[in-house]
């Protein structure tokens, strides 16, 4: 089976730019997270769906927004970008059981560079 | 969230064990330990988790303090293909999310 896969696996933008990351989760994980990886740091939350509903949120600005299609993949969005958003992008999916703690597949990543 | 502290880097060989300690002494009750791993140009990968009682499955063993305040995850024989960063991660079973902090840097000696 495949895993968790992202797109593109690179990508340079220049300040003020706009990008969106994709995201397709393993066949029938419902759930999609996104994480900020800055070089040297672990990775930071930034978002979670599940059923195409957003239910959890880090502390990230309102540039960074996301939603999830009806084949649970997922889109990325950063707005306004800063260098400091440099980072790698993680996106995680999973198979939400009830009463079950679930574990997380993460997929390559995309690199972003803003200069 | 909890919070968990780690060895900032550790160094092992080919062949030998290694033990990663992580402390949590504000663990609450109901939070369970989990570790991931992050391989080079890789994304995270779940190793193990437990909640009270030691664990173990192909990857690794968890060994949880009787306290709950610290745990160690033991790779029982590192390979080359071991080295990582490993993270230890508490997590409250209606928590949705990984709180990742900085990890432990493993590198395996030939």
């Amino acid at each position: 089976d495949a895993g968790v896969t992202q797109s593109p696996t690179h990508l340079i933008k220049t300040r003020g730019q706009q990008v969106t990351l994709r995201c397709s989760p393993i066949s029938g994980h419902k759930s999609v997270s996104w994480y900020q990886q800055v070089l040297g740091q672990g990775p930071q939350f930034i978002f979670q769906y599940y059923e195409k509903e957003e239910r959890g949120r880090g502390n990230f600005p309102d540039r960074f927004s996301a939603r999830q299609f009806p084949n649970y993949s997922s889109e990325l969005n950063v707005n306004a970008l800063l260098l400091g958003d440099s980072a790698l992008y993680l996106c995680a999916s999973s198979l939400v059981l009830a009463g079950q703690q679930e574990t997380q597949y993460f997929g390559p990543g995309t690199r972003l560079l803003v200069l | 969230d909890a919070k968990t502290t780690q060895p900032n880097s550790m160094e092992s060989n080919e062949e030998e064990p290694v033990h990663l300690p992580c402390n949590h002494s504000t663990i609450s009750g109901t939070d369970y330990i989990h570790w991931y791993r992050q391989l080079p140009s890789q994304g995270p990968e779940y190793v193990i988790h437990g909640l009270t009682s030691n664990v173990n499955n192909r990857m690794a063993s968890l060994a949880i303090a009787e306290d709950r305040k610290s745990s160690t995850l033991i790779l029982h024989r590192a390979t080359l293909r071991d080295a990582a960063v490993y993270y230890c991660i508490l997590r409250d079973l209606a928590d949705y999310k990984l709180s990742f902090g900085a990890g432990t840097t493993v590198t395996v000696r030939a």
